[in-house]
């Protein structure tokens, strides 16, 4: 079973509708990481959490550590927003551990 | 520009012939890591640093090689490189907090490697 598992795996939406993706992990971290793949490869960070909730523009992110759980929202999805999104988390202050991420596509 | 470089971007190598993908940051970052990036397996860590003349072992070091002589540069080295290295290598860095844990990371643009 993978430390780090992400679902779905694969995900289509209509412009403007609410996504969520999850994150489960089964070790003791220090902090969890949402990262952004556009199509053309690039990796950006989109959130780093250790706790609660934050929120960028449109993006979401939560955290419960007790459940070992975090998910991802997106609210009123865009075309642009078509990437593939990975959970990471940290072990201690070092490994990065990471899910096999989430492809979303979303249509006009 | 705060950015993470690598190069080259592309390389096509044939088995046993020695390489060294460069990285660098100019943003006085610690830590620095490799990743590796593949169909059904994601990304894994190869190497990383916390700091000058500090490195450790990830998940997938066999076959590589890391150095950190400075803080800005972190090479990735392949001494006989063998086709199930064929991969995407991603660089990245990040910052120390004072709480001694690392903020986000920034990615380098990635490193396509063939290997024949």
């Amino acid at each position: 079973k993978n430390e780090v598992e992400q679902s779905p795996q694969n995900l289509t939406a209509q412009e403007g509708e609410f996504i969520t993706i999850n994150c489960s992990y089964s070790v003791g971290i220090s902090a969890l990481h949402w990262l952004q793949q556009h199509p053309g490869g690039g990796i950006v960070s989109l959130f780093m959490l250790s706790s609660g909730k934050k929120k960028h523009g449109r993006l979401i992110a939560t955290i419960n550590i007790q459940e070992k759980h975090s998910s991802l929202h997106i609210t009123a999805s865009h075309p642009r927003d078509s990437a593939v999104y990975i959970c990471a988390v940290r072990l201690g202050t070092d490994k990065l551990i990471f899910g096999t991420g989430t492809r979303l596509q979303v249509f006009p | 520009e705060a950015q993470v470089t690598q190069n080259p971007r592309y390389l096509i190598t044939v088995t046993g012939k020695k390489l060294t993908v460069t990285c660098s940051q100019n943003m006085n970052h610690e830590y620095m890591s490799w990743y590796r990036q593949d169909p059904g397996l994601g990304l894994r860590q190869i190497y990383y640093s916390m700091n000058v003349e500090v490195t450790d072992k990830g998940d997938v070091p066999e076959g590589y090689k890391v150095s950190r002589k400075e803080k800005r540069n972190f090479p990735l080295i392949l001494e006989s490189p063998s086709p199930n290295q064929t991969s995407l290598y991603f660089c990245a860095s990040s910052v120390r907090l004072a709480s001694n844990n690392y903020n986000e990371q920034f990615f380098g643009p990635g490193t396509r490697l063939t290997v024949l």
